[in-house]
């Protein structure tokens, strides 16, 4: 079946520095990609979208990149704080708005003060 | 006010007991979802109900049943519960089937 993955369970940055959390998808007709945040004892929280008619979307501190071509979708985080750290999931799903999103595995992030 | 909040937080039973789950949500959404967060932090979609009706059911065992009373409610009851049930188990809910969901806190499920 489809599945989303993340290539790195773990990341540790160093407070102030930019962060990049990447993920593959291999679903060639997901059309709708969602980033979302979860700290600890916390449900996800939505950070960021993207649709597939789009590369780049920006937010407040994060960026989220999509390669179609490559199946891949990053998020970057500028100027990390100690807030930022959390688990962070992609999630995909096709044909946007009938389709059930489905998450990867999750990258671990912390942010070293 | 919290918008998608789900109760207990916390749910210690022994096995073969039978437990529910409560959500509700107040943004108006129509879709409502059950997802089970394992001990790795996989996260996985359970059910999805649209305006009270059942649109996903994933393979989960029939020993989960919900049951969504109205558009802003979706209850989770779980018959004989096993070992392997033990989980984190959030409640979300979104305008659109696959839109940006808004989580619960969670229900940490322990079965002993």
């Amino acid at each position: 079946g489809e599945s989303v993955g993340l290539h790195l369970p773990t990341l540790s940055v160093q407070e102030g520095d930019n962060s990049i959390i990447n993920c593959a998808y291999s679903n060639s007709a997901s059309d709708y990609f969602i980033w979302y945040k979860q700290e600890s004892g916390k449900g996800p929280q939505f950070i960021i979208d993207i649709r597939s008619n789009m590369d780049k979307r920006q937010g407040q501190r994060v960026t989220v990149l999509l390669n179609k071509t490559v199946k891949h979708l990053s998020l970057q985080i500028a100027a990390t704080q100690p807030g930022d750290s959390a688990v962070y999931f992609c999630a995909e799903a096709s044909n946007f708005g009938n389709e059930k999103l489905t998450f990867g595995t999750g990258t671990r992030l912390t942010i070293i003060p | 006010d919290t918008a998608v909040s789900q109760t207990p937080k916390y749910l210690v039973t022994q096995m073969g007991n039978d437990k529910s789950i409560k959500c509700e949500q107040n943004l108006g959404h129509d879709t409502m979802y059950w997802y089970k967060q394992d001990s790795k932090k996989f996260l996985k979609i359970m059910f999805s109900y649209n305006n009270k009706e059942l649109i996903i059911n994933e393979t989960v065992p029939n020993r989960f049943s919900p049951k969504s009373p109205d558009k802003a409610h979706l209850n989770l009851h779980i018959n004989s519960l096993e070992l392997g049930d033990s989980a984190v188990y959030f409640c979300a809910s979104s305008q659109e089937v696959s839109a940006r969901s808004f989580f619960g806190q969670g229900t940490r499920l322990t079965v002993v």
